[in-house]
């Protein structure tokens, strides 16, 4: 199957500075990205839906000035954590979807990132 | 509103028994579902979907998992289980736009 990697795997920072996740599709092109929120022991909490060449579209209660989404281009999404505070301590996860057939999404390994 | 219900939160079995995972689904249109499972330190990896035809789906690794409408379930099934299948199992249903929503996960462990 296609390969979807994520960078870094896992951050420290520190509180108040801001931090940035790489999504990459390595084999095909993805118009369209996710990102998840995993707390610990919980579920996948779809975050937002990152559209190439547009704006982000954010799913009720996540803040949009502070989880900053970009898609620049047809293989790679951006999430930036701005000035991170140690509530946002989670592992978060993107997705890409491949419209071509059999129209799977792939998923990444994650990034933790940790807020001291 | 979608959502999805694993009740189940732990799971232990004996190497060797058959399982069963259980998924219940709301959603207002024809679902599309989905059995992920997820090791440590690796990216959810799917087992097996369901978006129509064929009620019993077949997956990867000896999973399948049917589809019953009148019940909204869609549970997980294998009927073996190997040590190499301890991880968590999540559930998802697609919606609108590609987007996912996912169960809260059952961890599996398996007892040799």
């Amino acid at each position: 199957g296609a390969v979807v990697s994520q960078h870094p795997s896992w951050v420290i920072c520190k509180s108040g500075t801001s931090v940035k996740i790489e999504c990459r599709s390595l084999d095909f092109q993805a118009t369209t990205m996710f990102w998840y929120r995993q707390f610990p022991k919980q579920s996948l909490m779809l975050m937002a839906t990152s559209n190439e060449g547009s704006k982000a579209t954010y799913e009720q209660g996540v803040e949009k000035d502070k989880f900053l989404i970009n898609h620049a281009s047809l293989t790679l999404s951006t999430l930036t954590v701005t000035s991170a505070h140690p509530e946002d301590s989670s592992f978060y996860i993107c997705s890409a979807y491949d419209d071509r057939e059999p129209y799977e999404q792939y998923f990444g390994p994650g990034t933790r990132l940790t807020v001291t | 509103a979608q959502s999805v219900t694993q009740p189940d939160i732990h799971i232990t079995v004996s190497e060797g028994a058959s399982l069963e995972l259980r998924c219940n689904y709301s959603y207002g249109a024809t679902p599309y579902l989905f059995w992920y499972v997820q090791s440590p330190g690796q990216g959810l990896q799917l087992l097996l979907k369901y978006f129509s035809g064929d009620t019993l789906v077949q997956g990867i690794k000896g999973f399948e998992a049917e589809f019953k409408r009148s019940q909204s379930s869609f549970n997980l099934r294998k009927p073996s289980v190997h040590w190499s299948d301890a991880a968590e199992y999540f559930c998802a249903v697609g919606g609108n736009f590609n987007k996912f929503y996912f169960g809260s996960g059952t961890k599996l462990n398996v007892k040799p």
